[in-house]
């Protein structure tokens, strides 16, 4: 099983402010089958990110993903007061797994 | 546009069976493979397993024992049975579609909370 692990845990920014999130894999990891969600309080995940880098149907572009093999970046540019969320990244080994999430709050 | 529904009881007795079904609308279950997922209150997102719309499942390692997954193709439902409930599987539960090209889940279910208690 392929282990994530999501750094930093909470990220305290300003909006306008840049966010790099970061997720690590405990195995090379198909950067084909990376994805990254967003969840925002009392609400589902919704995906931003697939194959590590294309993103979902209505996605800002102020949202990019990269990385391949074990490292993969979710960055988001300009941080606009809905973007305060937390960020779980996602891959598909033999099965699905989750990191643990990287909250972004407003510093 | 495809939704998915949750739906089965909010509370549930320790040592009992939680069952929930995701019902399907505006698209076919066919072509995708279905999920659950669930979150504890305060923690994070962890997969329990899926079922392909020809009926094949994998489930999480940890949960294996206790977990069973199926599929009603003519109802546009999959189902979740989880059995001999802890106070541990007290979480929001979350249905979802994952491609089978890149294995993203792109829709989900709102979620339903279950708690485990007497």
């Amino acid at each position: 099983e392929i282990v994530l692990t999501q750094s930093p845990g909470t990220l305290s920014l300003s909006p306008g402010e840049r966010a790099t999130l970061s997720c690590r894999a405990s195995q090379r990891s198909s950067s084909s089958y990376l994805a990254w969600y967003q969840q925002k309080p009392g609400q589902a995940p919704s995906l931003l990110i697939y194959g590590a880098s294309s993103r979902a149907t209505g996605i800002p572009d102020r949202f990019s993903g990269s990385g391949s093999v074990t490292d993969f970046t979710l960055t988001i540019t300009r941080l606009e007061p809905e973007d305060f969320a937390v960020y779980y990244c996602q891959q598909y080994g033999t099965s699905p797994t989750f990191g643990q999430g990287t909250k972004v709050e407003i510093k | 546009q495809v939704q998915l529904q949750e739906s089965g009881p909010g509370l549930v007795k320790p040592s009992e069976t939680l069952s929930l079904t995701c019902t399907v609308s505006g698209g076919s279950i066919s072509g995708y493979s279905w999920n659950w997922i669930r979150q504890p209150p305060g923690k994070g997102l962890e997969w329990i397993g899926y079922i392909y719309y020809s009926g094949s499942t994998n489930y999480n390692p940890s949960l294996k024992s206790r977990v069973t997954i199926s599929v009603d193709t003519s109802k546009n439902q999959f189902s979740l049975k989880l059995s001999s409930v802890t106070a541990a599987d007290t979480a929001v539960y979350y249905c979802a579609r994952q491609s089978l090209i890149l294995y993203y889940m792109d829709v989900w279910g709102k979620g339903t909370t279950v708690t485990v208690s007497s």
